[in-house]
C-alpha cells in the first residue's frame, strides 16, 4: 500500500523543547517538502529536498531544520528557536521537484 | 511573482445545490493547477488537476476547466452532498519553481 506516513498525529512539547516530526514515504519519490499550515490559513513552505542528501530552505525555514539521509524519510526538527510552533505540519512528496504533490496526513503540533 | 486568489468562505450550501468556487491566478510561465481538498484533521488531498490551457480536470462530480485567457481554474459540481463539506485549495506549480503555491482555502459546508 503506496503513500506517505507521518507519526506522530498528535505532538504535545514544553516551551524550549526541540522536536522531529517523522514523514516516510515508499512512492519512490525523488523530491519531498515541509508545510506549515495555521488555522484558516493556506500553506507555507519550511523546507524542500530534490534528491538524498540535499535539501533547501522555503519561505518559512527560520526555527526549523532537516535532513535527507534516505529517499524515504525527510523528518523535520521543530528547535526552541522557532517563535510560535504550534500549527499543524504537513510533509508531501512528488516524483521530481515541481510535479503533482501528495500529502501525508499531518502532525499537530502543540507547545505548551 | 506567482500567486493564486480563491473567493473567501466559508460557502455553505444545501444538498443538491451547484456549487462553484472561483480561483484565478497570477504566472509568470506555463502553470499547472489543481484543486486540492482537506477533510476535518486530515492532510490534503488532489481533487483534480490541468496541466495547460484548456485543459478539464475532474473527479468525483468535480470539474474545472484551465482558461488561460482569464486566468481562471474554477470548481464546479452539479449536485453536492453532505460528504463534500470540506476546506478546498487552489494551487498552482511552475515549472523549475520547486514549491506549489496555494490559495488560503475556501470552506465548504453542505446542509442536510
Amino acid at each position: 500500500d503506496g503513500g506517505i506516513t507521518q507519526s506522530p498525529k498528535y505532538l504535545f512539547r514544553k516551551e524550549g523543547q526541540n522536536v522531529t516530526l517523522s514523514c516516510e514515504q515508499n512512492l519512490n519519490h525523488d523530491a519531498m517538502y515541509w508545510y506549515r499550515q495555521d488555522p484558516g490559513q493556506g500553506l507555507r513552505l519550511i523546507y524542500y529536498s530534490q534528491i538524498v542528501n540535499d535539501f533547501q530552505k522555503g519561505d518559512i525555514a527560520e526555527g526549523y531544520s532537516v535532513s535527507r539521509e534516505k529517499k524515504e524519510s525527510f523528518p523535520l526538527t521543530v528547535t526552541s528557536a522557532q517563535k510560535n510552533p504550534t500549527a499543524f505540519y504537513l510533509c508531501a512528496s512528488s516524483i521530481k521537484v515541481a510535479d503533482t504533490q501528495y500529502f501525508g496526513p499531518g502532525t499537530r503540533l502543540t507547545v505548551l | 511573482g506567482n500567486s493564486v486568489t480563491q473567493m473567501e468562505g466559508p460557502v455553505t450550501l444545501s444538498e443538491e445545490a451547484f456549487l462553484t468556487i472561483n480561483c484565478t491566478y497570477t504566472a509568470t510561465g506555463y502553470p499547472s493547477l489543481f484543486w486540492y481538498v482537506q477533510y476535518p484533521g486530515e492532510g490534503l488531498q488532489l481533487l483534480l488537476k490541468a496541466t495547460k490551457a484548456d485543459d478539464k480536470g475532474s473527479n468525483k462530480g468535480f470539474e474545472a476547466t484551465y482558461r488561460k485567457e482569464t486566468t481562471s481554474f474554477h470548481l464546479e459540481k452539479g449536485s453536492v452532498q453532505v460528504s463534500d463539506s470540506a476546506v478546498y485549495f487552489c494551487a498552482l506549480s511552475d515549472r523549475g519553481v520547486p514549491e506549489i503555491i496555494f490559495g488560503s482555502g475556501t470552506r465548504l459546508s453542505i446542509r442536510p
